[in-house]
């Protein structure tokens, strides 16, 4: 079947601007997640949903991060007024549920921002 | 917090030489560990893992052991080819509950195997 799926695949903005990652889990997962991939910092966890709920917001980087899941599908990351050190890969991925350690995390191809 | 600490290389190697790339952890209870692979120009992708002590995962000739002892979680394989050529991360999955739902990866090693 199909995989996770994120659009656009690249995107270059201008700072200030305001951008919407899109990512499409696979059918039937009800967890998914949210990382960002930089030169500096390596792999980040952003923030994850259960169903259409997000427990915990804390590892948004700022309150100009926000994120949203509709119908227990498809999720939307926003980044409000973009700075240059927003320029990362972002990263979705989804898993059938959320309990049990060693549940496997399947990642979609990312979206490239960049910020200028 | 829980943190990976992982070789970031490069590392280069030769075809048919013998691997082994170094992660070790700092968690809170017992973590899952992981190994994920992004291959160039692809999405990272669940190479094997392990849930419990003592636990080997392993896939594609690779393995990987889970030793609390010495909190490590080191990736192996016997004989490496030029198709093993990618970004490796070592990542841990801490027990359910808050923020820790999330995948914390090490910083990835870049593995170079020349013909």
């Amino acid at each position: 079947g199909a995989g996770v799926s994120q659009s656009p695949s690249n995107k270059v903005t201008e700072k200030g601007k305001d951008v919407e990652l899109r990512c499409d889990p696979i059918s039937g997962h009800t967890a998914l997640y949210w990382y960002r991939q930089s030169l500096g910092q390596g792999l980040e966890f952003l923030i994850y949903f259960q169903g259409n709920s997000a427990p915990d917001k804390s590892g948004l980087p700022s309150d100009r991060f926000s994120a949203e899941r509709t119908g227990g599908s498809v999720s939307t990351l926003t980044i409000q007024r973009t700075q240059q050190e927003d320029s990362a890969v972002y990263l979705c991925a989804s898993s059938l549920r959320l309990a049990g350690r060693g549940e496997t995390q399947y990642f979609g191809p990312g979206t490239r921002l960049l910020v200028l | 917090g829980d943190s990976v600490t992982q070789m970031e290389g490069p590392v280069t190697l030769s075809e048919e030489a013998f691997l082994t790339i170094n992660c070790t952890y700092t968690a809170t209870g017992y973590p899952s560990l992981f190994w994920y692979v992004q291959y160039p120009g692809e999405g990272l992708q669940l190479l094997l893992k392990a849930t419990k002590a003592d636990d080997k995962g392993s896939n594609k000739g690779f393995e990987a052991t889970y030793r609390k002892e010495t909190t490590s979680f080191h990736l192996e394989k016997g004989s490496v080819q030029v198709s093993d050529s990618a970004v490796y991360f070592c990542a841990l999955r801490g027990p359910s509950g808050g923020g820790a739902d999330g995948l914390t990866f090490g910083k990835g090693t870049h593995l170079i195997i020349q013909p």
